[in-house]
């Protein structure tokens, strides 16, 4: 079965240092989102992908970046982890084009403790 | 701009009485709208999506919603709550024409099912 999966599944770090979160889906869809989900704030988009090689930023990329060298992953990295990223990281992925191929396939989450 | 209200942060009520969880959208566009369920400590589920078709939407575990232009309104509905209901619902909105817009989530629903 196609699945999306993250992984580590919970990790814990500290100030400063260099985080890359993981993310697989063998679902060959296009596109693939990463957010972040904070109490009363409910998800909120860090990064997105439309297609190998295509990026764009999302509500709160600032000290996220994401690359896409394939359909398959899309790694999160935290250049310098701040005690603010700590959070809980879902990524996601859709068939794209119109209509019902928006839905959304989520992965189980990461669960990031930065120190 | 799209964006979603959720009108209540969390919605208590008894096993076996009805749920009600409301959801208001604004969008420029054609919508498609979505309600996710997320159990504790676990991913995003769909729960049911509307694109454009019937107004009355039926979705997985007896829920169902009602896609309401003139109110701008996605409310979703259960006659009979049950104990496994407890969890975080969240309304989503995205632009049905065009599967590339990302989805822009509510701040969520916590529901609680007292016995």
């Amino acid at each position: 079965d196609a699945e999306i999966t993250q992984s580590p599944r919970h990790k814990i770090t500290e100030t400063g240092r260099q985080v890359t979160l993981a993310c697989h889906q063998t679902w060959n869809h296009n596109n693939m989102f990463w957010y972040r989900q904070d109490l009363g704030h409910g998800l909120r988009l860090i990064h997105y992908s439309y297609g190998v090689q295509d990026t764009n930023k999302g509500e709160v990329s600032d000290g996220y970046s994401v690359s896409r060298s394939n359909t398959e992953d899309l790694p999160l990295t935290l250049e310098s982890a701040a005690s603010s990223q700590t959070s809980v990281y879902f990524c996601a992925s859709s068939a794209g084009s119109s209509g019902t191929r928006n839905e959304q396939f989520f992965g189980p989450g990461t669960r990031l403790t930065v120190l | 701009a799209q964006s979603v209200t959720q009108l209540d942060s969390h919605v208590s009520v008894s096993e076996g009485t009805p749920v009600l969880l409301r959801c208001n959208y604004s969008s420029s566009y054609s919508p498609s709208l979505f309600w996710y369920v997320q159990h504790p400590n676990k991913g995003l589920q769909l729960l049911l999506k509307y694109t454009s078709a019937a107004t009355l939407v039926k979705g997985i575990n007896g829920f169902e919603a009602e896609f309401k232009k003139s109110e701008t309104s996605f409310h979703l509905t259960k006659p009979s709550a049950h104990m496994s209901d407890a969890a975080e619902y969240f309304c989503v909105v995205s632009d049905r024409l065009s599967g590339n817009t990302p989805l822009v989530f509510g701040k969520g629903t916590r529901l609680s099912v007292i016995a």
